[in-house]
C-alpha cells in the first residue's frame, strides 16, 4: 500500500464548474500538506501549503486538510480551461522518517471551455 | 531568475551506455533533489543533498550515482543504462532541508533507453 494515494483520473469538467481534487494518506506522521500543479511537459509548481487540520484558501483554491481522517483536498471554484493541468498532493513531516517529501501520483484535470 | 536549470531536456540512449543529468540553481538554496516520474507512480526521489558536500539515498536509488559539485550545482550520473530508467527527470531544490519543505522543481529532463 502506498503511503499516499490519489486517483489517477483523468477528470474532465465543464468550465465553470466545482472541482475536488482528493488524496488520502497512511502515515499519521505527516504534518505539512501541499498541492503542487504541472502543466503539461513542465516541472510541478507549488499551488497550496497547509500546516495542521483546517481549511486554507487563496482566490479560487481552497486546501481542505482532515488530520483525523488522514484525508486532504483541494477545491477549485469556477474552474478555467487555464487549470487544465496534472495535480499532485504531497506531504512530509519535520522529524522522524517522513522528512522528505511524499507525493501522490496525480490527478489529471482537463476543463473544457 | 532562472530558477532551476537542467541539462539536457531530451535524451536518448542504448542500453549499458552512460550518461550525466546537469542541475543548477541560482536562489543560494541548501538543499537539492533528483526525482523521478513514470506515469502512474507520481514523483520518486533518487537521491538527495540536504546541503553542500553531503549526498543521501531517496526510494530509488539504485542504477544512480549523484555529485554535489557545489552550493548551485547538482549531478545525476546513470552509469550503464537500463531500459527501465526510462523516465522523465526531475531535480528541487529548497532552502531548507526541513521545517517549511518547498521545493522549486526544473522543467525536466526525458530520457529514453532503448
Amino acid at each position: 500500500q502506498k503511503e499516499v494515494e490519489q486517483d489517477p483520473g483523468p477528470l474532465s469538467v465543464p468550465e465553470g464548474a466545482i472541482v475536488s481534487l482528493n488524496c488520502t494518506y497512511s502515515n499519521s506522521a505527516f504534518q505539512y500538506f501541499m498541492w503542487y500543479r504541472q502543466y503539461s511537459r513542465k516541472g510541478p509548481e507549488l499551488l497550496m501549503y497547509t500546516y495542521s487540520s483546517g481549511n486554507k484558501e487563496d482566490g479560487r483554491f481552497t486546501a481542505q486538510v482532515d488530520k483525523s481522517s488522514k484525508y486532504i483536498s483541494l477545491f477549485i471554484r469556477d474552474s478555467q480551461p487555464s487549470d487544465s493541468a496534472t495535480y499532485l498532493c504531497a506531504m512530509f513531516s519535520s522529524r522522524g522518517s517522513a522528512r522528505q517529501l511524499t507525493f501522490g501520483s496525480g490527478t489529471q484535470l482537463t476543463v473544457l471551455p | 531568475n532562472a530558477g532551476v536549470t537542467q541539462t539536457p531536456k531530451f535524451q536518448v540512449l542504448k542500453t549499458g551506455q552512460s550518461m550525466t543529468l546537469q542541475c543548477a540553481q541560482d536562489m543560494n538554496h541548501n538543499s537539492m533533489y533528483w526525482y523521478r516520474q513514470d506515469p502512474g507512480m507520481g514523483l520518486r526521489l533518487i537521491y538527495y543533498s540536504a546541503s553542500e558536500g553531503t549526498t543521501d539515498k531517496g526510494e530509488v536509488p539504485n542504477g544512480y550515482n549523484v555529485s554535489r559539485l557545489n552550493k548551485r550545482e547538482f549531478s545525476l550520473r546513470l552509469e550503464s543504462a537500463a531500459p527501465s530508467q526510462t523516465s522523465v527527470y526531475f531535480c528541487a531544490s529548497t532552502l531548507r532541508s526541513s521545517g517549511a519543505n518547498v521545493l522549486t522543481f526544473g522543467a525536466g529532463s526525458r530520457l529514453t533507453v532503448l
